[in-house]
């Protein structure tokens, strides 16, 4: 069955950097749109950013374009999101998904928290 | 960015019951809306994709309708495990966004 298990979270301070990973299994990874989304505590769903199946085109919401890029390796499975610059609104849970009609699966969340 | 906005923002429902989840985008969308359940402290799980085509493995008490600007979900038969949070999201141009969500709680 489909696993996404994503890794990498953890508080950082403001301005400080940090990776997500998001390993995958169960599907085929290289033919599939893959996005991270967040949702800070207490709060909605906020899709941050997404990649196409080959990586060749990558989409961000504009409060984090320019400092979060998406990426991935297909030939690890994994995807990855570098987040530089954080900021304390940036605190969440940071899930990976994947999909081309909609997130049809989602891994269990990673916790980022950003504060000094 | 497309606005996606539903209603209301919580209702409390008994066992038994069915309840209508409204969703409203800022723009036509075609059929590109999808709609998520989530229990908390866990992750959102796909419902919903296309308006209406069901997940697989997601029972047929749920349903979708729409197009354009104007979407519902529709829970048939409430049973205790579906008290959750839902939200709609569009994924008819980037950046994709979600609506707000609905709290359905019990009566």
């Amino acid at each position: 069955q489909v696993q996404l298990v994503e890794s990498g979270g953890g508080v950082v301070q403001p301005g400080r950097s940090l990776r997500l990973s998001c390993a995958a299994s169960g599907f085929t990874f290289n033919s599939q749109g893959m996005h991270w989304v967040r949702q800070a505590p207490g709060k909605g769903l906020e899709w941050v950013t997404g990649i196409w199946y080959d990586g060749s085109k990558e989409y961000y919401v504009d409060s984090v374009k320019g400092r979060f890029t998406i990426s991935r390796d297909n030939s690890k499975n994994t995807l990855y999101l570098q987040m530089n610059s954080l900021r304390a609104e940036d605190t969440a849970v940071y899930y990976c998904a994947k999909g081309e009609e909609g997130l049809d699966s989602w891994g269990q969340g990673t916790l980022v928290t950003v504060s000094s | 960015d497309i606005q996606m906005t539903q209603s209301p923002s919580s209702l409390s429902a008994s066992v038994g019951d069915t309840v209508t989840i409204t969703c409203r985008a800022s723009q036509g969308i075609s059929n590109y809306l999808a709609w998520f359940q989530q229990k908390p402290g866990t992750a959102p799980t796909s419902l919903i994709y296309a308006t209406s085509s069901l997940q697989s493995g997601v029972p047929s008490k749920f349903s979708g309708s729409g197009s354009g600007t104007d979407f519902t979900l529709t829970i048939s038969s409430l049973q205790p495990e579906d008290f959750a949070t839902y939200y709609c999201q569009q994924y008819n141009s980037y950046p994709w966004t979600f609506g707000q969500g609905t709290k359905v709680e019990i009566k």
